[in-house]
């Protein structure tokens, strides 16, 4: 593993069904997020984490939960899955907060 | 609302121009992050610029800087077809945590 790795690439999810992202990062870094990318809306940011052991929340947070039990692994659950949470979700790190951040390369998610 | 918005949202040109995309954000800043992002994969940060610094260069690439209009150019000189790719500027405000607000992203295409 080098950087950032996210799990499933792409999943097509049954509305109402329960879904959770894997995030894992080796870098050691503090800081994780996540963000979902939508054409004409850029990337919005989800929930965080500054470090493990907390998280916060973001500017789409509703529909969407985390955890951050140790410093690799970010997973964000969707609990009831519906149509508009259709998107590419993102998972990125950076050492401290405000820093450069490394991405992972997606998860394409299609709720039907 | 997008703090960073940026300008031209798509921009055509041919190999060995010069190619230029702005970014205008709202609020005071702690630093300014550009990012490109390649077709299906995560966005790759290019480079950042502090808020006390008016113009930063990496090889092909120069940003500049002007908090008195709050505003950012990111250059790229001499560019390849290989450069092709979307482009999105960030913004680490002062207010927000050490959270990035991503604009929506300059598509650029750099044609052979």
């Amino acid at each position: 593993i080098a950087g950032i790795t996210q799990a499933p690439t792409s999943q097509i999810l049954a509305a109402g069904r329960r879904m959770t992202l894997r995030c894992t990062q080796d870098m050691r870094h503090n800081a994780m997020y996540w963000y979902r990318q939508d054409l004409g809306l850029g990337l919005r940011l989800i929930h965080y984490s500054n470090t493990a052991g907390t998280t916060g929340k973001g500017e789409v947070p509703d529909g969407y939960s985390v955890s951050r039990a140790n410093t690799d692994d970010f997973p964000l659950t969707l609990a009831s899955a519906v149509p508009s949470q259709t998107s590419v979700y993102f998972c990125a790190s950076s050492d401290q907060v405000g820093q450069p951040q490394h991405f992972g390369d997606g998860t394409r998610l299609s709720i039907l | 609302s997008q703090q960073g918005e940026e300008d031209p949202q798509a921009l055509s040109i041919q190999e060995g121009e010069n190619a230029t995309m702005n970014c205008s954000y709202k609020t005071s800043i702690n630093n300014l992050q550009w990012y490109r992002q390649n077709s299906g994969r995560g966005l790759v940060h290019l480079i950042l610029i502090r808020s006390n610094e008016r113009e930063k260069h990496s090889g092909r690439l120069r940003v500049t800087l002007d908090t008195s209009k709050k505003s950012s150019s990111l250059l790229i000189t001499a560019s390849r077809a290989a450069d092709t790719a979307s482009y999105f500027c960030a913004t680490d405000g002062n207010n927000q945590g050490g959270k990035l607000i991503f604009g929506q992203g300059t598509e650029l295409s750099v044609k052979p």
